[in-house]
């Protein structure tokens, strides 16, 4: 099966400008997630979709950015407008949707994520 | 606030010994924890789940344990050859399903 594919693999913007990340999940996967590594930092959860409703948007930074995921397929990760500190790796990741009382979650799949430069 | 913690930033070891990696987590109540390993440019690629309930997971040369009392996972991956070097990464999730909203350490490069 195709993975979870991210686009572009990189994008260098200047401050101000507005910039669209791409993600396409594996097919069939309900569960779709962003998450975000700056600089020397750990990895952050953005938000999480299933389908196409918005189910945990607790991680996004501030109102510069716009997720959305129209049809439950693939999603997109605006930025607008950028600011220096948006600088990163943004990863998106997919899961299939367990039913019922699942014991555990299927694990995540991750894009090659979008590494995003602001200057 | 919650902090996961990976021993130092980079572990050598020489080829054919274990490689023993450390996850510590304070002010957190994991319901499980995974691990993934990440290379150069690349996503992070699961390896291994266990939940609070396990001891210990086994996966071909991969085991992992979990001690919810020392709030502590170790990573072991035995007879450890070049391929091995990445970065591997501990994430916990709170949520026994549903929702992926995982916390993950900053990593340690093997």
């Amino acid at each position: 099966e195709a993975g979870v594919t991210q686009f572009p693999s990189h994008s260098v913007i200047e401050k101000g400008q507005t910039v669209t990340l791409r993600c396409d999940p594996i097919s069939g996967h309900d569960n779709l997630y962003w998450y975000r590594r700056v600089m020397g930092k750990e990895i952050k959860f953005l938000l999480h979709f299933v389908k196409e409703s918005k189910q945990d948007e607790s991680g996004m930074p501030n109102n510069r950015f716009l997720a959305e995921r129209t049809g439950g397929t693939y999603s997109t990760l605006k930025v607008q407008p950028a600011e220096l500190e948006d600088s990163g790796v943004y990863f998106c990741a997919s899961s299939h949707r367990e039913q019922g009382l699942a014991s555990y979650n299927s694990p995540l799949h991750f894009g090659n994520g979008t590494r995003l430069t602001v200057t | 606030s919650q902090k996961i913690e990976q021993n130092s930033e980079a572990l050598n070891i020489q080829e054919g010994k274990t490689a023993t990696l450390t996850c510590n987590y304070t002010n957190y109540s994991p319901a499980y924890l995974q691990w993934y390993r990440q290379d150069p440019g690349r996503g992070p690629v699961f390896l291994l789940l266990i939940r609070e309930n396990e001891k210990e997971k086994r996966k071909e040369r991969l085991k992992v344990t979990f001690d919810t009392t020392l709030k502590q996972s170790l990573f072991h991956i035995t007879a450890s050859q070049p391929a091995d070097s990445a970065t591997y990464l501990c994430a916990l999730s709170r949520r026994v399903f549903g929702n992926e909203k995982l916390t993950f350490g900053t990593g340690t490069r093997l």
